[in-house]
């Protein structure tokens, strides 16, 4: 196992648009969390997932962004209508549940620019 | 709110001296503290946690400590080296609604001067 996989890396968009990313945790983690990231501070939560279950939203997640994990494996997040204020770096994170729940393992991350 | 306060933000210390990032904690039912490192262009890598039931924790250079009563916790890293050089985050967290919510501090900017 690589560790936990994001994809885009880095995406560049214009304002309006829509962007996804994706997520693929480590195959035995059946947490998965999504966190943002913007300059100069600390991960922000914004949702999490157990299997496909999605447990927990933050407040941060306004009524542009969406979180799926279909087959309880994968995740995708999607933000629609863009704004300028979405750039940021989007980290995912899984880990197992049970004993050592709460240690994250984190992703590389996907970078937003939106133009 | 829950939150977690990080001093200081930015850490410049010569290589082979001890560097020193201290955290509090608002939300007294966390029980959890792990410290992450973050590289240029990476995510946030786990290097060390302590748990509630435990005051102190070392491993090699680096060592945690814990104070739940004044809900501080602290990161030390002695003879540091320039490959130290990163971003530090400190974090707490609880049992959450089946899960755990980790609220991260903003960060601390070491640098190691060869």
């Amino acid at each position: 196992d690589t560790g936990v996989s994001q994809d885009p890396r880095h995406k560049i968009t214009k304002r309006g648009q829509n962007v996804t990313f994706r997520c693929d945790p480590i195959s035995e983690h059946n947490r998965l969390y999504w966190y943002r990231q913007t300059l100069g501070q600390g991960p922000e939560f914004l949702t999490y997932f157990q299997n496909e279950a999605q447990l927990e939203k933050s407040r941060l997640l306004s009524d542009r962004f969406s979180a799926e994990r279909p087959k309880g494996s994968f995740s995708t997040l999607e933000i629609q209508r863009t704004e300028q204020g979405d750039s940021a770096m989007y980290l995912c994170a899984s880990s197992l549940s049970g004993v050592g729940a709460n240690v994250l393992t984190f992703g590389a991350g996907s970078r937003l620019t939106v133009l | 709110g829950e939150n977690v306060e990080q001093h200081p933000s930015t850490l410049s210390v010569q290589e082979g001296d001890s560097a020193v990032i201290k955290c509090t904690y608002s939300d007294s039912a966390s029980n959890y503290f792990p410290w992450y490192k973050q590289e240029l262009g990476k995510g946030p890598q786990l290097i060390i946690d302590i748990r509630s039931n435990v005051g102190e924790k070392k491993d090699q250079r680096i060592a945690v400590t814990l104070n739940k009563t004044a809900k501080h916790f602290s990161l030390h890293i002695t003879e540091t080296q320039p490959e130290d050089s990163a971003v530090y985050f400190c974090a707490a967290s609880r049992e959450n609604t089946g899960g755990f919510k980790t609220i991260f501090g903003a960060g601390t900017r070491l640098f190691v001067k060869a």
